[in-house]
């Protein structure tokens, strides 16, 4: 099956600095990447939606200043937490959509835990 | 935009059982709808999807039924193991959305040995 690989899994920040996550479809070109955070015992919580060569699009009550969004090749979608505080700490999980051919099928990455002491 | 209702939030059933998990969404464009299996801690792993011109899929103990004019679709475990225990979420998309994933809430089940 399709694999979508997301480094780092674990990190751990100072309140003030910035983390970036990546997000890698391995074996196959992803033109639509999607950003979620999800807190524990709860549903995933869309935050945007990476379209490779342009601007990510955000949902509503996402800062996207805070939550600086790259989609620079068909492969790798970074997600930036800029000036990360302990309310940003939470579970990010990425994922990535096949092409029409394969059926859109959309797969996720392993999730990246981040906590900000 | 769109609105996925998940039920129960919570399942448990005895080994050899069998569960089921409904769904509704609120926008008839509708037309993809895959389920996920979650794991703490772990990535969704998806495990069985349907399109809107079909009705019913299976694969082996997981079943998927859609019914397009009530706006529901419903998960099916049959013959339920203790590895079948995890998070389990609904959700919606549709084309015209970059098949952007709406989900449910999330059940929870557990199976009793």
């Amino acid at each position: 099956g399709a694999v979508v690989s997301q480094h780092p899994s674990w990190v751990i920040c100072k309140s003030g600095t910035s983390v970036k996550i990546e997000c890698r479809s391995l074996d196959f070109q992803a033109t639509t990447m999607f950003w979620y955070r999800q807190f524990p015992k709860q549903s995933l919580m869309l935050m945007a939606t990476s379209n490779e060569g342009s601007k990510a699009t955000y949902e509503q009550g996402v800062e996207k200043d805070k939550f600086l969004i790259n989609h620079a090749s068909l492969t790798l979608s970074t997600l930036t937490v800029t000036s990360a505080h302990p309310e940003d700490s939470s579970f990010y999980i990425c994922s990535a959509r096949r092409d029409r051919s394969s059926g859109n099928t959309i797969y996720f990455g392993e999730g990246s835990w981040l906590t900000v002491v | 935009g769109e609105n996925v209702e998940q039920h129960p939030s919570t399942l448990s059933v005895q080994e050899g059982d069998s569960a089921v998990i409904k769904c509704t969404y609120s926008d008839s464009a509708s037309n993809y709808f895959p389920w996920y299996k979650q794991e703490l801690g772990k990535r969704p792993q998806l495990i069985i999807d349907i399109r809107s011109n079909v009705g019913e899929k299976k694969d082996q103990r997981i079943a998927v039924t859609l019914n397009k004019t009530a706006k529901h679709f419903s998960l099916h475990i049959t013959e339920t193991q203790p590895e079948d225990s995890a998070v389990y979420f609904c959700a919606a998309s549709k084309r015209s959305n970059d098949y952007k994933l709406s989900f449910g809430a999330g059940t929870t089940v557990t199976v009793r040995a």
